[in-house]
């Protein structure tokens, strides 16, 4: 009955291949996002997607890119690995977009760029 | 532009010590203040929120008061115990701002 799951929960791979991380929430939440934390547990917003939509895109190398099949998926692909896309990455979802709403977050995906 | 600050840690008490972590922030109009707790290996979980001036949100034990007047929103714990290890990130929701954390380690 997990709420927000990523998968896979650790991804190790070389430099310049390609790899996705997939999302998946059972909450009914019409909003997800995907944040990068750093090794500093600096945590940064990428992406929101609303109802499909695009709706937040932060200063994000374009060799990320997220689609959203439905409203309960937002999967993250990545080309062409480099050293500092090392770190945690999180999905999370809420309810609405901003505003009062918490985040449901999963329990992150570790990627390990050697 | 919005921002959040907290103190840096990491913060290490003894059981049953009593608990501060500071949080300020800077924003426009009148945003919703939440804590989040990340235990090792886990994603963030939502510990409290408040979504105006004065209020005040709790949880285990927890609690915070959304202070305009000093725009601060701290985080306070009568009594840690040793489970309560983790790292605490104040937010401002609306613009999706974290803190950079505050790691708490609680020794027997």
């Amino acid at each position: 009955d997990t709420a927000v799951s990523q998968t896979p929960k650790y991804l190790v791979t070389q430099m310049g291949n390609d790899k996705s991380i997939k999302c998946e929430q059972n909450l009914g939440h019409d909003t997800m996002y995907w944040y990068k934390q750093d090794s500093k547990k600096f945590l940064k917003i990428m992406f929101s997607y609303n109802n499909k939509e695009l709706i937040i895109n932060e200063t994000v190398p374009n060799r990320f890119s997220p689609k959203s099949p439905d409203k309960a998926h937002l999967n993250l692909h990545i080309n062409s690995l480099e050293l500092g896309d090392s770190a945690v990455y999180f999905c999370a979802s809420s309810q609405e977009p901003g505003g009062n709403q918490p985040q449901h977050f999963g329990d992150g995906t570790r990627l390990s760029i050697l | 532009g919005d921002s959040v600050t907290q103190m840096e840690g990491p913060v290490t008490l003894s059981e049953e010590a009593f608990l501060t972590i500071n949080c300020t922030y800077t924003a426009t109009g009148y945003p919703s203040l939440f804590w989040y707790v990340q235990y090792p290996g886990e994603g963030l979980q939502l510990l409290l929120k408040a979504t105006k001036a004065d209020d005040k949100g709790s949880n285990k034990g927890f609690e915070a008061t959304y202070r305009k007047e000093t725009t601060s929103f701290h985080l306070e714990k009568g009594s840690v115990q040793v489970s309560d290890s983790a790292v605490y990130f104040c937010a401002l929701s609306d613009k999706l701002i974290f803190g950079t954390g505050t790691r708490l380690q609680v020794f027997p």
